[in-house]
């Protein structure tokens, strides 16, 4: 699987979009982006994932450059519940079995959201 | 999301005995889990992946023989510590991968091994 880099760590004010930036210059084409949060003490939570096309829910956006070497997790106004760790986890989607199937975790950034 | 529960939540227990934890898929059966152990301030660190009705496969460096992974069921999985020491102590995580969809996490374990 592609190796990510991403800051270790950032702020946000509260009630502001926070971007969470992500390289992943060498990312195959059918490796899909994931993103998981984990906030302190807890189990990882999925966020979001994609292939090329931006995405969005009801937790965030993503933005994938069109060469897909990176992309940008984008909390359109966050809040304090939202301080964490946030993953970016490049990983082939749809196998069912393998090496390609494991999510391997870097060391993300920590988001710091301020009152 | 799926929803993927482990027991117990924390445990202590004393050096050289045994620890089981389990990890359930409550709402959708996972033909495979994994394993997870984080130390503190440290990232996730895969341990094993389990697979319904087969041996484990642990990844470089973890050894089967103290961790044992059984997954005799479509939605259960369970990781024993065996003859657990201090250096054991750690938060033990799992997860279960929806097919065609996201892995999702329980929400872990933390053993303190006295």
């Amino acid at each position: 699987d592609a190796k990510t880099t991403q800051p270790p760590s950032m702020d946000c004010a509260e009630g502001r979009a926070a971007n969470l930036p992500c390289n992943h210059s060498t990312i195959s084409g059918n490796e899909y982006v994931y993103w998981y949060r984990q906030i302190h003490s807890q189990g990882p939570q999925y966020i979001i994932h994609g292939l090329k096309n931006n995405e969005t829910n009801e937790m965030a956006s993503l933005i994938i450059t069109e060469d897909r070497k990176s992309s940008t997790l984008i909390l359109p106004h966050a809040t304090l519940r939202d301080t964490a760790v946030y993953y970016c986890i490049v990983r082939v989607a749809h196998s069912y079995g393998g090496a390609t199937n494991k999510l391997i975790f870097g060391t993300g950034t920590l988001l710091a959201v301020q009152p | 999301g799926a929803v993927v529960s482990q027991h117990p939540s924390r445990v202590i227990c004393k050096s050289g005995t045994s620890v089981k934890i389990e990890c359930r898929s409550l709402d959708f059966q996972a033909t495979t889990m994994f394993w997870y152990r984080q130390f503190p301030k440290q990232s996730l660190m895969l341990m094993a992946t389990s697979n319904e009705g087969s041996k484990a496969t642990y990844e470089q460096g973890v050894e089967k023989d103290k961790f044992l992974i059984n997954h005799a069921s479509l939605t259960l999985s369970t990781l024993t510590v065996t003859s657990a020491h201090p250096e054991d102590s750690s938060f033990y995580i799992c997860s279960a991968r929806v097919p065609d969809r996201a892995q999702y996490f329980g929400p872990g374990t933390r053993l303190l091994v006295l």
